[in-house]
């Protein structure tokens, strides 16, 4: 059984710039979920996604949105990006809601320059 | 706010001794809690986990204990190996809400 699959790995930009993170969950699970992790902050939560709809979402400024498809697939697309969204954006698959233990993808690394 | 606080960012313990993280919440309102850990360039994994109305989950070397007046959390492990040296995230849901994560601690097991 594949694991959760995010593309690409390792992604760099210019300020200003928008970027599009991919996420592929383990087969059957309904449940995405969007995190952002930096140095001394831990993982933030950005938004949860299920059966295409947007069940919870963080607090993050606007220019960060995703979205789910029908296949369970997700997006997150952050726009005029800045230095400090420089992280690893990690995308955690479930079952059903995320409540119960959460699989994590290897993460992309983004770098604003 | 922080609703999950792990206050310790590093740990160092010799192997073969008890490794003891600790987390602390703020929200009453959690009721199931986790522990991840994370290698580097990987994403974390599931360790062990504990719903609010235990106190204690044990799973092999792992053992986490839950002090709900407290409002505590900690990750014992025994006996302490080399392979355990990783960064290690607390996390705790109420009812079908998100994960909320700690900043993590990065224990490193000593030969």
């Amino acid at each position: 059984k594949a694991g959760v699959t995010q593309t690409p790995r390792y992604l760099i930009k210019t300020r200003g710039q928008q970027v599009t993170l991919s996420c592929s969950p383990i087969s059957g699970h309904r449940s995405v979920s969007w995190y952002q992790q930096t140095p001394g902050q831990g993982l933030q939560f950005l938004f949860e996604y299920f059966s295409e709809t947007q069940r919870n979402k963080g607090n993050f400024p606007g220019r960060f949105s995703g979205r789910q498809f029908s296949n369970s697939r997700s997006e997150m697309n952050v726009s005029t990006l800045e230095l400090g969204d420089s992280a690893l954006y990690l995308c955690a698959s479930s079952l059903q809601v995320m409540n119960t233990e959460a699989f994590f993808g290897q993460g992309t690394r983004l770098t604003v320059v | 706010d922080q609703q999950v606080k792990q206050n310790s960012p590093s740990l160092s313990v010799q192997e073969g001794r008890i490794s003891i993280l600790n987390c602390d919440y703020t929200n009453s309102m959690f009721d199931y809690f986790l522990w991840y850990k994370k290698y580097p360039a990987e994403g974390p994994t599931f360790l062990i986990s504990i719903s609010s109305i235990k106190d204690k989950n044990e799973d092999g070397r792992f053992t986490v204990f839950l002090n709900k007046s407290a409002k505590h959390l900690s990750l014992h492990i025994v006996p302490s190996q080399p392979g355990d040296s990783a960064v290690y995230f607390c996390a705790a849901s109420q009812g079908a809400q998100k994960l909320v994560f700690g900043q993590g601690t990065r224990l490193t097991i000593n030969p």
